[in-house]
C-alpha cells in the first residue's frame, strides 16, 4: 500500500520555541491530514488540506500540502507545554478511495 | 455529548482466547472504522464499514472479525488466529457527506497478551 514518511520521529524542545516536522510520499496524494494525539486519548484533527500549495493556519499551527503533491509541512511557533503529544499526517492518495494512509508519527515533547 | 465510546480501555487477554472491542457511537455517522496503532508506526486499517450489515476488510485484517448490525455499533474481535495482537486499538467514524478526512476518534483501547 501507500507508504507516508513523517519526520522527525521525536522532538524534544524547549518552550517558545517554533517547531517544523514534514511528511513524505513516493506517491501523488490529493488530500493532506495533520492530527494530534494526547496520551490515552484519539487523534483530533487539526487541518486539513485539499490543494496543491494550499497554506492554512489554525491558531499557532501552519500546515501546507506541497506543490508536488508528495509531501505536505506542519510548524507550531512559539510552542507551549500543552503542545506535547503525538502529530500525525495522513493522506488520500489519488486511487485510494476513501482509505487514509497515516504517517509513523512525530512525538512532541516541550520543556517549560 | 456525542461522541464515540470505546470499551474497556485496557484489556488483558491469555494466548489463545478470542476477546471483543466494544465501539458505540451516537453521532448517526454511517461510516465506522478499526485501526491498529504500534509504537512508531502509523494506524492502520482493520476493517472498515460505510453501512449497516456491510464491512470490507483493511491493510491488517487477518486474525481480526467485525459485524455491523446496528449502525451504532462496530465490535472488533480479536481471535486467537492474530500472532501479535498486543496493541493500541481506535475506532473512528465519519459522515460519508463530510470530506474523507473528518474522522472523528474514540479514545483507545489498550490490549495486552500475556
Amino acid at each position: 500500500g501507500q507508504q507516508l514518511n513523517q519526520s522527525p520521529q521525536s522532538m524534544f524542545i524547549q518552550e517558545g520555541e517554533d517547531v517544523s516536522m514534514n511528511c513524505t510520499s513516493s506517491s501523488i496524494f490529493n488530500t493532506w491530514l495533520w492530527y494530534k494525539q494526547e496520551p490515552g486519548e484519539g487523534p483530533v484533527l487539526l487541518i486539513a488540506l485539499y490543494k496543491a500549495g494550499e497554506l492554512t493556519s489554525n491558531g499557532r499551527l501552519t500546515a501546507q500540502f506541497g506543490i508536488t503533491r508528495k509531501d505536505s509541512f506542519l510548524n507550531i511557533s512559539a510552542s507551549i507545554p500543552s503542545d506535547v503529544g503525538i502529530y500525525f499526517c495522513a493522506g488520500l492518495a489519488l486511487n485510494a478511495g476513501n482509505m487514509l494512509t497515516f504517517g509513523g508519527g512525530t512525538r512532541l515533547m516541550v520543556k517549560p | 455529548d456525542g461522541g464515540i465510546t470505546q470499551s474497556p480501555k485496557y484489556l488483558f487477554r491469555k494466548e489463545g482466547q478470542n476477546v471483543t472491542l466494544s465501539c458505540e457511537q451516537n453521532l448517526n455517522h454511517d461510516a465506522m472504522y478499526w485501526y491498529r496503532q504500534d509504537p512508531g508506526q502509523g494506524l492502520r486499517l482493520i476493517y472498515y464499514s460505510q453501512i449497516v450489515n456491510d464491512f470490507q476488510k483493511g491493510d491488517i485484517a487477518e486474525g481480526y472479525s467485525v459485524s455491523r448490525e446496528k449502525k451504532e455499533s462496530f465490535p472488533l474481535t480479536v481471535t486467537s488466529a492474530q500472532k501479535n495482537p498486543t496493541a493500541f486499538y481506535l475506532c473512528a467514524s465519519r459522515h460519508t457527506g463530510l470530506p474523507v478526512g473528518e474522522l472523528f476518534f474514540g479514545e483507545g483501547s489498550r490490549l495486552t497478551v500475556l
